[in-house]
């Protein structure tokens, strides 16, 4: 199984709404990634954790809430977003976090904040 | 700072014809360079990855060059079909110190018929 799967595929929010999306791998990877694409751009990385540990976190919003509850899954809650938080969200694994490390990326959550 | 530059911005081309894309790197020290595809609306596949001693690598249709003195890697497609329509992303790892690597902006690329 070489799937990184994401839900929901698609999310509309308020900007009152608390939200969650999920991100789950089973190929045995302990570092995973959650990126922001914004139409016609290359992925921003967000946060990385590693071995279950949040390991980086690229100066992203409090409104952003990663969480990582197993090797299995990652989370990123979200709460009080702005319109211009409306983009592609992007998990991704890779084996240890290596920078050799091909990272496998999930298929995204559209999310539009209204 | 590091960078990945990609040219060119956008590219078109007719079905079964070949095309090259290029990817001009400043990330130091070299760890790897990957090039991935992106359908519109999906995360990005990897096609190739190669370290600093590998000049080619090739995945079915698509050969990936590099050349590390002049920190440049290109991107040949070999056969054009429909499905080759995506965005292509350039991305470069720095070697050693924590994971953060540097994206390309991409080379949209459109196949017609």
């Amino acid at each position: 199984d070489t799937e990184v799967t994401q839900t929901p595929k698609h999310l509309v929010m308020g900007m009152t709404n608390k939200k969650s999306l999920k991100c789950e791998q089973h190929m045995g990877h302990r570092a995973m990634y959650w990126y922001k694409q914004k139409a016609k751009k290359p992925p921003e990385l967000m946060f990385v954790y590693s071995y279950e540990k949040l390991s980086i976190n690229e100066s992203v919003p409090s409104r952003f809430s990663p969480e990582c509850p197993n090797s299995s899954l990652l989370n990123l809650h979200l709460h009080a977003l702005q319109p211009e938080d409306s983009a592609l969200y992007l998990c991704a694994s890779s084996p240890s976090g290596g920078h050799q490390e091909t990272q496998y990326f999930g298929p995204g959550t559209r999310l539009l904040v209204l | 700072k590091n960078q990945v530059e990609q040219s060119p911005q956008s590219l078109i081309i007719l079905e079964g014809k070949n095309c090259t894309l290029q990817c001009n790197y400043t990330v130091s020290p070299f760890s790897n360079l990957r090039w991935y595809k992106q359908d519109t609306g999906r995360g990005p596949v990897s096609l190739t990855i190669m370290t600093f001693s590998e000049n080619t690598k090739s995945n079915g249709r698509y050969t990936a060059t590099l050349d590390a003195d002049t920190k440049q890697s290109s991107l040949h497609i070999t056969a054009s079909q429909l499905s080759d329509s995506a965005s292509y992303i350039c991305v470069v790892s720095e070697y050693g110190g924590s994971y953060i690597p540097t994206f390309g902006r991409g080379t949209s690329l459109i196949v017609h018929p």
